[in-house]
C-alpha cells in the first residue's frame, strides 16, 4: 500500500491529452513539493517534473504539473506512441521524514 | 557530467547481508548540499525510497527500514555504501543510487540499477 495514490492505468489515443492524479495528505503533497518520473520498460525512472511543475532541461514541454491542496496531476499533451510507460509521483513525507512514491499509473497509448 | 553505478552481489541468501556501492562521477560529495539517495524497486512494483546521504553526512532512513539500514560515504573515493541486514526475498529487487541536493531539484540523475536476488 503506497504512501501516495495513483490509478493503476490510464490510455489515450495519439494525439490527446491524459492526466494521471496522485492523492496524498497533509504530511507528503500538502506541504511538500511533488516530483514526476517516467520509467520505460527495463530502465531507471526519469525525472519529468520537480517542484511540482517545474521541468529539468531536455523534457518536453507537453508534460506539465500540477497540484491543489493534498491532490497533484501530471499531464501530457500531444500524447505519442513513446510516452507508454509507468508514471510515479514523490514527495517528502515529513511525518516518516522520507521520500514516498506512488504506486504507478501504467499509460497505454492505443 | 554525473554519472552514477551501483555495484554488489547478484544473489544473496536469506539473512545474509547485502552490502551495495554506488561509485559516482560528476560531483563531489563534500558540501552539505549535495547528496546520494538508494531507492529500490521489486518487480513489476513501484520504486522505494531507502536512505540518503549528505556531504556533510546527514543521513536519512526509510522509517519501514530504519533498523536493517547504514549508509556511509568516502568522499575521496567518490562511493556511497548502503549497508542491509537480514535480507529475505521479498527484499529481491533492483537497487538504485541517484544524485540528491537540497535544491529541490528531484532525483535528476540516477544509476543503471543491480538486480538483487534474495534466495536460498
Amino acid at each position: 500500500q503506497s504512501v501516495l495514490t495513483q490509478p493503476p492505468s490510464a490510455s489515450g489515443t495519439p494525439g490527446q491529452r491524459v492526466t494521471i492524479s496522485c492523492s496524498g495528505s497533509s504530511s507528503n503533497i500538502g506541504t511538500k513539493y511533488v516530483y514526476w518520473y517516467q520509467q520505460l520498460p527495463g530502465t531507471a525512472p526519469k525525472l519529468l517534473i520537480y517542484r511540482d511543475d517545474q521541468w529539468p532541461s531536455g523534457v518536453p514541454g507537453r508534460f506539465s504539473g500540477s497540484k491543489s491542496g493534498t491532490s497533484a496531476s501530471l499531464s501530457i499533451s500531444g500524447l505519442r506512441s513513446e510516452d507508454e510507460a509507468d508514471y510515479y509521483c514523490a514527495a517528502w513525507d515529513s511525518s516518516l521524514s522520507g521520500v514516498v512514491f506512488g504506486g504507478g499509473t501504467k499509460l497505454t497509448v492505443l | 557530467q554525473i554519472t552514477l553505478k551501483e555495484s554488489g552481489p547478484t544473489l544473496v541468501k536469506p539473512t545474509e547481508t547485502l552490502t551495495l556501492t554506488c561509485t559516482f562521477s560528476g560531483f563531489s560529495l563534500s558540501t552539505s548540499e549535495v547528496g546520494v539517495t538508494w531507492i529500490r524497486q521489486p518487480p513489476g512494483k513501484a520504486p522505494e525510497w531507502l536512505a540518503l546521504i549528505y556531504g556533510n553526512d546527514y543521513k536519512r532512513y526509510s522509517a519501514f527500514l530504519k533498523s536493517r539500514l547504514i549508509i556511509t560515504k568516502d568522499t575521496s573515493k567518490n562511493q556511497v555504501v548502503l549497508t542491509m541486514t537480514n535480507m529475505d526475498p521479498v527484499d529481491t529487487g533492483t537497487y538504485y543510487c541517484a544524485h540528491d541536493s537540497r535544491n529541490y531539484k528531484g532525483f535528476e540523475y540516477w544509476g543503471q540499477g543491480t538486480l538483487v536476488l534474495v534466495s536460498s
